[in-house]
């Protein structure tokens, strides 16, 4: 079956400690999304890329990075410069053929900062 | 960047009844899509409900409709005949024809028996 996956669910960081978040997908989406929701909020978008080698900067991408190498693949790493880190990660994927084809999300990741 | 407001935090309906989460955006493009997205507690993000910005139809999913009103910039969900397995969050979302795609804050809709 098709469908997005994200790993590991659960993720423990130590302070000034980058780790990176994985999202694949098997979709054969053109585009991929990060989103942070923290406890009781919506979903804020950190980074997106339409297409492979491409990516731009949401409302909160400082302490952020992506890389979009392959069209199944879009890692997130969470730097050192993240203060605070601490959060629910969601990976999303679409066309991006302009139709009313919806977001399909993975599982999400939960990180904190042990 | 367009944003989504979501102004009711949490709403409350008996089993039954019928209840509308409201949702505006600010956008100065024409076309676009809008979504709701349901997250229960196990926080999976599950569609409930699609519209596209061109068409004039409100869109209807069962139980779940839409009131679009776009020069109003509003795109409210009505649940009708509420069921205890509709308590969740809700998310209203716009995406634009670039793929930038923004979410509301949510509302928490509980369900009493």
């Amino acid at each position: 079956d098709g469908g997005i996956t994200q790993s590991p669910k659960y993720l423990f960081r130590k302070e000034g400690q980058n780790v990176t978040l994985s999202c694949e997908q098997n979709l054969n989406h053109d585009a991929m999304y990060w989103y942070r929701q923290d406890p009781g909020q919506g979903l804020r978008l950190i980074y997106y890329s339409q297409i492979v080698n491409d990516f731009q900067k949401g409302d909160i991408a400082e302490g952020y990075s992506v890389s979009r190498e392959k069209k199944e693949s879009f890692p997130l790493t969470v730097t050192s410069a993240q203060k605070n880190p601490t959060a629910f990660y969601l990976c999303a994927s679409s066309t991006s053929d302009g139709s009313n084809q919806p977001q399909h999300f993975g599982d999400g990741t939960r990180l904190s900062i042990v | 960047a367009q944003t989504v407001t979501q102004s009711q935090p949490e709403m409350s309906v008996q089993e039954a009844e019928t209840v509308t989460l409201s949702c505006t955006y600010d956008t100065s493009e024409s076309d676009y899509y809008l979504f709701w997205y349901k997250q229960p507690p196990s926080r999976q993000m599950i569609l409930v409900i699609r519209q596209e910005a061109y068409k004039q139809q409100n869109a209807t999913e069962n139980r779940f409709s839409v009131n679009f009103q776009k020069a109003a910039k509003s795109f409210s969900l009505k649940i009708s005949d509420s069921q205890l397995g509709d308590a969740a969050m809700y998310f209203c979302a716009y995406r634009s024809e670039d793929n930038d795609m923004r979410f509301g804050a949510g509302t928490r809709l509980t369900v009493k028996p």
